[in-house]
């Protein structure tokens, strides 16, 4: 059964900081993985996909990377503003189903 | 593109009425899904469809929970009776077919069972 994990669960940087938020998932048979935002009572964003044969994916600030053979995916952002607080989700796909970790709450104070 | 559409976006009842959700999925987008988000268990998918069909419903909680897809451009997932542990918020999302797309979500329906 594919289990995906997020770490930290929570996170508090301050604005201008670097970071990068963890995903990892036990099973590398995947199609792809997608990292969304989500703001509190709001819907699921889109950030990123990256296929199976990608090693990474950017825009703007936002840097994905996956390394499907260690189960592995990381979020970097450069140069976080407050605007960039919400929940972060990474999601692989398998077969129909996107299957999703529990998130990283990611706050960036002023 | 409006993107997917739910309706409505809150509902409150009260226990044992009947609940029914609503979906738009993108236009030409081949698979439509439902998931439910609680603190608790995080994103769960209930069900999904490919070209109206349901493919997979084996993340519905119980008979009381119901979906169907008449056509391409419509869906519901129906809960009766409904229960206090049913309030979520229930997410629909569409894709289309091919395993290089990713998924589009709509904004939900936070359901309150009172």
């Amino acid at each position: 059964k594919q289990e995906v994990t997020q770490i930290p669960a929570a996170l508090s940087v301050p604005e201008g900081e670097n970071l990068v938020l963890n995903c990892s998932f036990t099973d590398s048979a995947i199609y792809n993985l997608q990292w969304f935002r989500q703001d509190p009572g709001k819907g699921l964003t889109s950030l990123l996909l990256i296929q199976s044969s990608q090693r990474e994916q950017t825009s703007g600030r936002l840097n994905a990377s996956l390394d499907k053979s260690s189960g592995r995916s990381t979020l970097y952002i450069a140069a976080s503003q407050p605007g960039d607080s919400a929940t972060y989700l990474c999601a692989v796909r398998r077969g129909g189903k996107l299957i999703f970790g529990q998130g990283t709450e990611l706050s960036v104070k002023p | 593109d409006a993107g997917v559409i739910q309706s409505p976006r809150h509902e409150v009842t009260e226990m044992g009425q009947e609940v029914t959700l609503r979906c738009k999925p993108i236009s030409g987008h081949d698979y439509l899904f439902w998931y439910r988000q609680t603190m608790m268990r995080g994103l769960e998918l209930l069900i999904y469809f490919n070209n109206n069909v349901p493919i997979d419903d084996s993340g519905m909680p119980e008979d009381r929970f119901s979906a169907k897809m008449p056509n391409a451009s419509f869906s519901t997932l129906k809960i009766q009776p409904s229960e206090p542990r049913d309030s979520a918020v229930y997410f629909c999302a569409s894709s289309p077919l091919g395993l290089l797309y990713g998924y589009t979500f709509g904004s939900g329906t936070r359901l309150t069972v009172v």
